[in-house]
């Protein structure tokens, strides 16, 4: 199985500065068949169930604020915050959808400093 | 409007069993894989298992052979059923639509404990 390792496991960033999470997959997301990497990004904050933030990778689900990014392919993924605000204190989790056993990274807490 | 409402949660012994429900609204549950999901307290998130649209489903390891998912189009429900219990299964069960989660119930607790 696919095992999702994500770093730092906490994060503080100033207000207005960039916040960057990553996450490493111990095998390749990218199927050759249609060139997507099956790599989703959710946000959780407290008592709520997770939001989904960015699927295959770089694709911003609707109604997800731009300052939202997700980059990377293969087996190393990004997720950036350009500008960090007041709202987006949460734990943020990728997941993997590759093949039919799906798996989550162990969750960034992001803080303001 | 899409909604997912869980519910069948609750207090069970170790090696019990129970059964979590997920009524849908919105969307019919035949044509969408339905998605299960725990949350240890103050841990991170846990795929358990998938439905696929045809009969296919998968468990993640660590329930595999214990629960058992199932889909009742009659009803638009999905089912978790927990056997075996033991207390590290103790969680927030969530369901969601699809592989990419973009629709999740508000969870219900689950507690094994003697």
């Amino acid at each position: 199985d696919i095992v999702m390792t994500q770093s730092p496991d906490s994060l503080a960033v100033s207000l207005g500065e960039r916040a960057t999470i990553n996450c490493k997959s111990s095998q390749s997301l990218l199927y050759s068949s249609d060139n997507k990497n099956y790599l989703a990004w959710y946000q959780q904050k407290p008592g709520q169930p997770p939001k989904l933030l960015i699927y295959w990778a770089s694709t911003r689900e609707s109604g997800v604020p731009d300052r939202f990014s997700g980059s990377g392919s293969g087996t190393d993924f990004t997720l950036t915050i350009s500008s960090l605000q007041a709202e987006d204190v949460a734990v943020y989790y990728c997941q993997h959808y590759y093949g039919n056993i799906y798996s989550f990274g162990q969750g960034t807490k992001l803080e303001i400093k | 409007e899409v909604q997912l409402v869980e519910s069948g949660g609750g207090l069970v012994q170790p090696g019990g069993s129970l059964r979590v429900s997920c009524a849908a609204s919105g969307f019919t549950v035949t044509n969408n894989y339905m998605t299960w999901v725990r949350q240890a307290p103050g841990k991170g998130l846990e795929w358990v298992s998938i439905i696929h649209t045809g009969t296919n489903i998968y468990y993640a390891d660590s329930v595999r052979g214990r629960f058992t998912s199932s889909r009742d189009d009659s009803k638009n429900t999905v089912h978790l059923q927990m056997n075996s219990l033991r207390p590290e299964d103790t969680a927030i069960y969530y369901c969601a639509r699809d592989s990419v989660m973009a629709y999740w119930g508000q969870g219900i607790l689950v507690t094994v404990s003697s």
